[in-house]
């Protein structure tokens, strides 16, 4: 059975900390997604990389960083949170030339203070 | 700006009635069309995807009809049941492995 896994469902952090955000996943997927979703808006796409070390900016990247060390792993970096990045998190991942699509975690609802 | 456009934000329909859920886009790029469905509490999970070069497809009571020259696409639920109900979200990509542009989402609630 396929798995994307998020390292924390909720998290409460104070504004100006740095905030980490894991996702793995076990299906050697190549490609790996970070959204963020919010109602009335659907899901946003921050950041995704389709290989190991490799990134690429998405539709609202401002505010964070990523990384990308081993295939299975992709974090999202808040490098100083702020309120205005409480949000539900989404980390999908998905394998190249097939036709599958992605599979989602179940999200990390993280709300700053 | 939103690439993919979605409506209606919410929908009521009665236990057996038929859920129609709409979305339009402009990027001709787009070449997979997904529909994803999501709990309370879960991720979004995939629910059926159609490419363009179909004007419809049905896996069980979930259909997509694909309109090109019009650049829209629709969800159709037929005999909706109480456990349908979640939010819908249509997205588009170039790939189906790729980078998916995502509509707002449809809540929908089947009563009973």
């Amino acid at each position: 059975d396929v798995k994307v896994t998020q390292s924390s469902r909720y998290l409460v952090k104070r504004t100006g900390e740095k905030v980490f955000l894991e996702c793995v996943q076990d299906m050697d997927h190549e490609n790996m997604f970070w959204y963020r979703q919010d109602p009335g808006l659907g899901l946003r796409l921050i950041y995704f990389s389709y290989d190991v070390k490799m990134k690429e900016k998405g539709d609202i990247p401002e505010g964070y960083s990523v990384s990308r060390e081993k295939k299975e792993r992709f974090s999202l970096i808040l490098e100083s949170a702020s309120t205005n990045q409480t949000s539900m998190y989404l980390c999908a991942s998905s394998h190249l030339g097939q036709e599958e699509g992605a599979f989602f975690g179940q999200g990390t609802r993280l709300t700053v203070v | 700006q939103q690439q993919v456009k979605q409506s209606p934000q919410s929908l009521i329909v009665q236990k057996g009635g038929i859920s129609i859920i709409n979305c339009a886009y402009e990027n001709t790029a787009f070449d997979y069309f997904p529909w994803y469905q999501q709990f309370p509490g879960k991720g979004p999970a995939l629910l059926i995807a159609i490419r363009p070069d179909v004007s419809e497809k049905k896996e069980g009571r979930f259909t997509i009809s694909f309109n090109k020259s019009a650049k829209q696409f629709s969800l159709h639920i037929m005999d909706s049941q109480p456990g349908d109900s979640a939010t819908y979200f249509c997205a588009a990509s170039p790939y189906s492995w790729g980078k998916l542009q995502f509509g707002a989402g449809t809540q929908v609630v089947v009563t009973p």
